[in-house]
């Protein structure tokens, strides 16, 4: 079955950067887009960005513009999400997510990592 | 940005009773609106796409209704199991976005 597994929990201090990987099995790495939802604690789902694994475009919204990196390594069928600069309110999990595709343009996110907890703190 | 709001923020209710949530859009999104179940500590899971489609393995108690702005969620007949939170979310365009979530837990 569709699996994403994320690697572990990390903490960071003020201003460092975090790298969190996403390893896909269970269908066609490069068929499906890969985008990364984060989650404070407590809080409300906000949508980061998404990487085409097949051509390695990306798009990240325009609040992490200059600050998160997508990329992928096709090999081990594996995504990354960087994100730098981090300040304490960047405090979160962080998801993958798989986009199935429907008509059009349409897509639907319908398998999701575990969630890599991000603490940033002094 | 598209703004999505939702309601209840919270609400208790029976086992076996109706439960129902609403979602609106700050713009017309057509029916390009999700639903999804996260359940503490775990990460959200598709229940409905396009509105109204319910996902493969889903219980047929779940439904979703609406178009254009404003949209309906709702479980026929709550069950214990169905505790969670329930985000609705657009993708319209870009970026896709979430409502603020509808926490549900049992009375």
């Amino acid at each position: 079955q569709v699996q994403l597994v994320q690697s572990g929990a990390e903490v960071k201090k003020p201003g460092a950067s975090v790298k969190v990987s996403c390893k896909a099995s269970g269908h066609t790495f490069t068929a499906y887009f890969i985008h990364w939802v984060r989650q404070a604690p407590g809080q409300g789902l906000e949508w980061m960005g998404w990487l085409n694994p097949s051509s390695g475009g990306t798009k990240s919204a325009q609040k992490f513009q200059g600050r998160v990196t997508l990329t992928r390594d096709t090999s081990i069928s594996s995504a990354y999400m960087e994100l730098s600069s981090l300040r304490s309110d960047d405090t979160a999990f962080y998801y993958c997510v798989r986009a199935r595709l429907g008509g059009g343009p349409r897509y639907y996110f319908d398998s999701w990592g575990q969630g890599t907890l991000v603490t940033v703190s002094s | 940005d598209i703004q999505m709001t939702q309601s209840p923020s919270s609400l208790s209710a029976s086992v076996g009773d109706r439960v129902t949530i609403t979602c609106q859009a700050s713009q017309d999104i057509s029916n390009y609106l999700n639903w999804y179940q996260q359940k503490p500590g775990k990460a959200p899971k598709l229940l409905i796409y396009d509105a109204s489609n319910l996902e493969t393995g889903v219980p047929s108690r779940f439904s979703g209704s609406g178009f254009g702005t404003d949209f309906t969620f709702t479980i026929s007949s709550l069950q214990s199991e169905d505790i969670a939170t329930y985000y609705c979310q657009h993708y319209h365009d870009l970026p896709p976005s979430f409502g603020g979530g509808t926490k549900v837990d049992i009375k």
